[in-house]
């Protein structure tokens, strides 16, 4: 089965500093996605990475990155240059590769609460 | 193009009652799914279905149903409502494409504040 792992329930960073987010999983599908996801007060579930596992490079999206590390099953998020909209829960997840009905399903991890202070 | 779409953004039932939250997405995705949200668990699915007329059972299905007559909608099903049932639910869609896992093919909706009391 899959499994998501996130060890820091909350993490506190200093405005314009870069930060790192701590996800790993565990799986037995050579084949697989992984995602981060930022869920502001608001509550809507909001898309900003993925990493495939045949991905020769570590995804990046603007001030986002992936630091992507297959043989140690680990797939941190790095925030750089931090803004105070950035203060939010931030979830990793993972799907195993199409093989079959219900494959494109997400395990989620439990979360980060990241604070950005001024 | 509205996306997913999910109604209705908050309600609050007593024990017993039964309700139905409703999604609907206009993208023409084959795979649908619920998940609920709850403090400190991060998401867990509910149920999923992977085209119309099929479902089946997620993580956490019991007290819910869902059927799928249509490309568009998949509504979740609160039998008899019960408080552990209080939680935030989202609804999810996602494209098949080629087979090849993308980033941007899973769409969430803007979640459903359920509370039973």
């Amino acid at each position: 089965a899959q499994k998501i792992t996130q060890t820091q329930p909350g993490m506190f960073v200093q405005e314009k500093e870069a930060v790192t987010l701590d996800c790993t999983y565990d799986t037995s599908d050579p084949s697989y996605g992984l995602f981060w996801y930022k869920q502001p007060s608001s509550g809507e579930m909001i898309f900003l990475i993925y990493q495939g596992s045949y991905d020769q490079q570590n995804a990046t999206e603007g001030r986002y990155s992936l630091n992507f590390q297959k043989a140690r099953k680990s797939a941190n998020l790095v925030i750089s240059a931090s803004q105070l909209g950035d203060s939010a829960m931030y979830f990793c997840a993972m799907r195993d590769a199409y093989s079959g009905a219900g494959s494109y399903q997400l395990t989620f991890g439990k979360g980060t609460k990241l604070s950005v202070i001024p | 193009n509205a996306g997913v779409t999910q109604t209705p953004k908050f309600q609050v039932l007593k024990t017993g009652q039964s309700m139905t939250l409703q999604c609907a997405q206009d993208m023409n995705h084959e795979y649908m799914s619920w998940y609920r949200q709850d403090p400190g668990m991060g998401l867990r699915l509910i149920h999923y279905s992977v085209g119309a007329g099929i479902t089946d059972q997620g993580e956490v299905p019991n007290g819910y149903n869902v059927s799928r007559s249509t490309t568009e909608d998949f509504p979740l099903r609160l039998l008899s409502a019960a408080p552990s049932q209080t939680s935030v639910y989202f609804c999810a869609s996602s494209y098949s494409g080629d087979g090849q896992i993308s980033g941007n093919t899973i769409y969430f909706g803007e979640g459903s504040w359920l509370t039973v009391v």
